[in-house]
């Protein structure tokens, strides 16, 4: 059974540094793209930018490019997606999702809340 | 890039059809086959429905279909169902070789 499973909820504070994970299962992890989709409260989806886990060619949305970054370890089937310095703005859902291509995502991790406050 | 065009709501019966529309530009919608619809239910993760422009994932309903006529794609649902009330969103592939999702769309079976 494919499976993308996200890391928990977070609570940080405004500056701080982040990193969350997406660790795929039950299918060969390496010949997937894995995309970031972010969903701010009560509003639709944003595509962050995506990464193929097999040779971490990476595509960013420009409205997201040098906010975040996207890397995978491959040894242990996992994406990752990080902040430097959060803001009160990247208060948002986040989601992975795999892709045979960049264009459509037929799996989709459960989520992680992202909230930033001081 | 903005956002595709989708109406903020819309509501139907049961046993109805609804046709849900996205509207972009020959950059996007009307430039490639690589349009998707996805459903959401409140509090859940988004599920594919449709790809590249009319196909169907394994194990969606046939209740399900899309279409395209030059900027705009359309997702129907015919024999709406309870279950059906959801949030759908489309995405397209873009000139800029990114990928850009509508608004999305509030739908409420009566």
């Amino acid at each position: 059974e494919v499976q993308l499973v996200q890391s928990g909820a977070v609570l940080k504070k405004p500056g701080e540094s982040l990193k969350i994970s997406c660790q795929g299962s039950g299918y060969s992890f390496t010949t997937y793209w894995i995309a970031w989709v972010r969903q701010m409260p009560g509003k639709g989806l944003e595509w962050m930018g995506i990464i193929y886990a097999g040779d971490s060619d990476t595509r960013y949305n420009p409205s997201f490019q040098g906010q975040v970054t996207m890397s995978v370890d491959k040894s242990i089937s996992t994406a990752y997606l990080q902040w430097s310095s959060l803001k009160a703005s990247d208060t948002a859902m986040y989601y992975c999702a795999r892709g045979a291509g960049i264009y459509d995502f037929d799996y989709w991790g459960q989520g992680t809340q992202v909230t930033v406050s001081s | 890039q903005s956002a595709l065009t989708q109406p903020a709501s819309m509501s139907g019966s049961p046993g109805q059809s609804i046709t849900i529309s996205c509207t972009g530009t020959s950059s996007d919608v009307g430039g490639y086959i690589y349009v998707s619809w996805y459903q959401q239910h409140p509090g859940k993760a988004p599920k594919l429905m449709i790809y590249e422009v009319s196909n169907r994932p394994s194990g969606v309903s046939d209740r399900f279909s899309g279409s395209r006529s030059a900027n705009t794609a359309s997702l129907t649902i015919s024999g709406l169902q309870a279950e059906d009330e959801a949030d759908y969103f489309c995405s397209s592939f873009t000139s800029s070789s990114t990928l850009v999702f509508g608004g999305g769309t509030k739908l409420t079976v009566l």
